[in-house]
């Protein structure tokens, strides 16, 4: 057990629905990750934040968005959703967000129908 | 681009031996390396990690090299078990201007460990 959670594990939804992904890192860890791996890619870096704050934005849909709250948990909206949504979407946490090792939650499985 | 690759897609060894996994990348600024262990329905799961200052670090039985020359790293697992079939991935992270750690992932290597 990593201490990462994230919820739900599952979620099935239609196209052009929204849904949100939610993530509460360790204990005393600042930093939060987004990470999505598709069938046919591997692990692709979607956003970073650091105390509530925007670190670092990879590959990440503008119809894609995220937060990290004062309690330093995490959400990443996901709207106007496509088949190709379809993906684990692993949220992951570190202490300081620089050269640091980050520690990944039991990711959520999103299915778009 | 791939920036991190993984060329084997799947390796397969007996138990008790040992298991070398590679990892080529192309990005000069990298300077941190890290292998992951993911198994079916996990997160993936930190096993050990490299500065670019070091060529070698141990952790019991897992070894990790860099080749900064050959921009090369590898994993080894010696004795292999049964336990560590698993997809394993290597993963950088570089000097984006001291503003993140953002991990780039390869395509990963499924170990078998054959009884």
């Amino acid at each position: 057990d990593s201490g990462v959670t994230q919820t739900p594990k599952h979620l099935i939804t239609a196209t052009g629905q929204r849904v949100t992904l939610r993530c509460s890192p360790r204990s005393g860890d600042l930093s939060v990750y987004w990470y999505q791996q598709s069938l046919d890619q591997g692990l692709q870096f979607l956003i970073q934040y650091y105390n509530g704050e925007e670190r670092a934005k990879g590959n990440i849909l503008e119809r894609f968005s995220a937060q990290q709250f004062p309690d330093l948990h995490s959400e990443l909206n996901l709207s106007s959703l496509e088949l190709g949504d379809s993906a684990l979407y692993f949220c992951a946490s570190s202490h300081r967000g620089l050269g640091d090792e980050q520690y990944f939650g039991p990711g959520t499985r999103l299915t778009v129908t | 681009d791939q920036q991190v690759k993984q060329n084997s897609p799947s390796l397969s060894v007996q138990e008790g031996r040992i298991s070398i996994l590679n990892c080529d990348y192309t990005n000069s600024m990298f300077d941190y390396f890290l292998w992951y262990k993911k198994y079916p329905a996990e997160g993936p799961t930190f096993l050990i990690s490299i500065s670019s200052i070091k060529d070698k670090n141990e952790d019991g039985r897992f070894t990790v090299f860099l080749n900064k020359s050959a921009k090369h790293l590898s994993l080894h697992i010696v004795p292999s078990q049964p336990g560590d079939s698993a997809v394993y991935f290597c993963a950088a992270s570089g000097n984006y201007g001291g503003a993140t750690n953002k991990l780039i992932f390869g395509t990963g290597t499924l170990l078998a460990v054959q009884p």
